[in-house]
């Protein structure tokens, strides 16, 4: 089945420093992926849309200039937290669809990435 | 914009019994496909059963099975014969034309022995 690989898994960082976190669709292509937050006991919160091949959407109240995202290729977004600060520890998912199957296939999810900046 | 609705924070249920969770979704759209998922103290996001928004069947998936209801804009889970596996959060989600999926607020579910 359709693979979605994500990136570290987990990572302490400190304060003002810069995370990637990447995002690999590992069987299938995608032209599309999705980068959701979620807190703790919480939901998951649509950041972006990545795009291979231009630049992301972004979701209402999610700073682009610190969280970038570059999605280079058919099958790899990655997502940057700038000059991190505690506030942004979270968990990071990300998502993508297998566009070789029908449209009603579902997103396919990342294992997560556990963000914890000190 | 779409908004997905889960009213119920947390639920309980004796394990073999059987337990319905809560979802209602607001759209504009005619066109869009809602799912439920599930996400264990992992994290890791599972596709417990999805739901074409032109198919007036409901969709079954062993054990879960859903009612929607277009004209109510609802969409209920049901799990029967609850197995102590199943204790996760649960949640509720509207895709849209766009491909993004948007999640209701979440249930807790706990299966009691």
């Amino acid at each position: 089945g359709a693979v979605v690989s994500q990136h570290p898994s987990w990572v302490i960082c400190k304060s003002g420093t810069s995370v990637k976190i990447e995002c690999r669709s590992l069987d299938f292509q995608a032209t599309t992926m999705f980068w959701y937050r979620q807190f703790p006991k919480q939901s998951l919160m649509l950041m972006a849309t990545s795009n291979e091949g231009s630049k992301a959407t972004y979701e209402q109240g999610v700073e682009k200039d610190k969280f970038l995202i570059n999605h280079a290729s058919l099958t790899l977004s990655t997502l940057t937290v700038t000059s991190a600060h505690p506030e942004d520890s979270s968990f990071y998912i990300c998502s993508a669809r297998d566009l070789g199957r029908m449209n009603n296939s579902p997103l396919h999810f990342g294992n997560g990435t556990r963000l914890t900046v000190t | 914009a779409q908004t997905v609705t889960q009213s119920q924070p947390e639920m309980s249920v004796q394990e073999a019994e059987t337990v319905t969770l809560s979802c209602t979704y607001d759209t504009s759209e005619s066109d869009y496909y809602l799912f439920w998922y599930k996400q264990p103290p992992s994290r890791q996001m599972i596709l417990v059963i999805r739901q074409e928004a032109y198919k007036q069947q409901n969709a079954t998936e062993n054990r879960f099975s859903v009612n929607f209801q277009k004209a109510a804009k609802s969409f209920s889970l049901k799990i029967s014969d609850s197995q102590l596996g199943d204790a996760a959060m649960y949640f509720c989600a509207y895709r849209s034309n766009t491909g993004k999926l948007i999640f209701g607020q979440g249930t807790t579910l706990q299966v009691k022995p």
